[in-house]
């Protein structure tokens, strides 16, 4: 059965900076893309960035570009998402998915980022 | 990086057909077959219902189709049911080697 599971989410102050974790378990976690989504409260699907199989290639919406890096250790089956200089507008669910840009067949159940003072 | 866009809402009422549409442009829903569509009830995870415009993976009921004409796609729905009522986003790959999303539709099934 495939699992992911987030952590790292938390209450950060505009400007400061934390790191997703993604866990993945049930498939083999190197031979697969991996993709990161958000969604603002209330709000709709936010496409965040992806990246391959062997870490290679790793694009990023606009919105998030220069701010955000994924990276992944496929010896321990764990993508990340480090995220500085977070925004008031950054604060949402942060979904890791399994797939690249095509499509996503797998999703964790999220982890909440809260920006605020 | 403009969403896609789709109709904020629908309805039916059981054993009726819904279509969602999904509107980009040639740089992304009709430049490829890369549309996926997926549906999150409240507070919930996302989950694919259609891939590659009109692929379902396996266990997703049949009464959900995909279709492609142009710059749009649709999700159809057919025999709705009550747990069918949910929002539903379709996304797609773009000629910028990025994904987008659309804004969301929310089903209601009266």
């Amino acid at each position: 059965e495939v699992q992911l599971l987030e952590s790292g989410g938390g209450l950060v102050q505009p400007g400061g900076s934390l790191r997703l974790s993604c866990a993945a378990s049930g498939f083999r976690f190197s031979s697969y893309a991996m993709t990161w989504v958000r969604q603002a409260p209330g709000k709709g699907l936010e496409w965040v960035s992806a990246i391959s199989a062997t870490g290679g290639d790793t694009p990023y919406a606009d919105s998030v570009k220069g701010r955000f890096t994924i990276s992944r250790d496929n010896s321990r089956n764990t993508l990340y998402l480090q995220m500085n200089s977070l925004r008031a507008e950054d604060m949402a669910v942060y979904y890791c998915a399994k797939g690249g840009i095509r499509f996503l067949d797998y999703w964790g159940q999220g982890t909440l980022v809260t920006v605020s003072s | 990086q403009s969403a896609l866009t789709q109709p904020a809402s629908v309805s039916g009422s059981p054993g009726q057909s819904i279509s969602i549409s999904c509107t980009g442009t040639s740089s992304d829903v009709g430049g490829y077959n890369f549309v996926s569509w997926y549906q999150q009830h409240p507070g919930k995870a996302p989950k694919l219902m259609i891939y590659e415009v009109n692929n379902r993976p396996s266990g997703v009921s049949n009464r959900f189709s995909g279709s492609k004409s142009g710059n749009t796609a649709s999700l159809t729905i057919s025999g709705l049911r009550a747990e069918d009522e949910a929002d539903y986003y379709c996304s797609s790959y773009r000629s910028t080697n990025t994904g987008v999303f659309g804004g969301g539709t929310k089903l209601t099934v009266l």
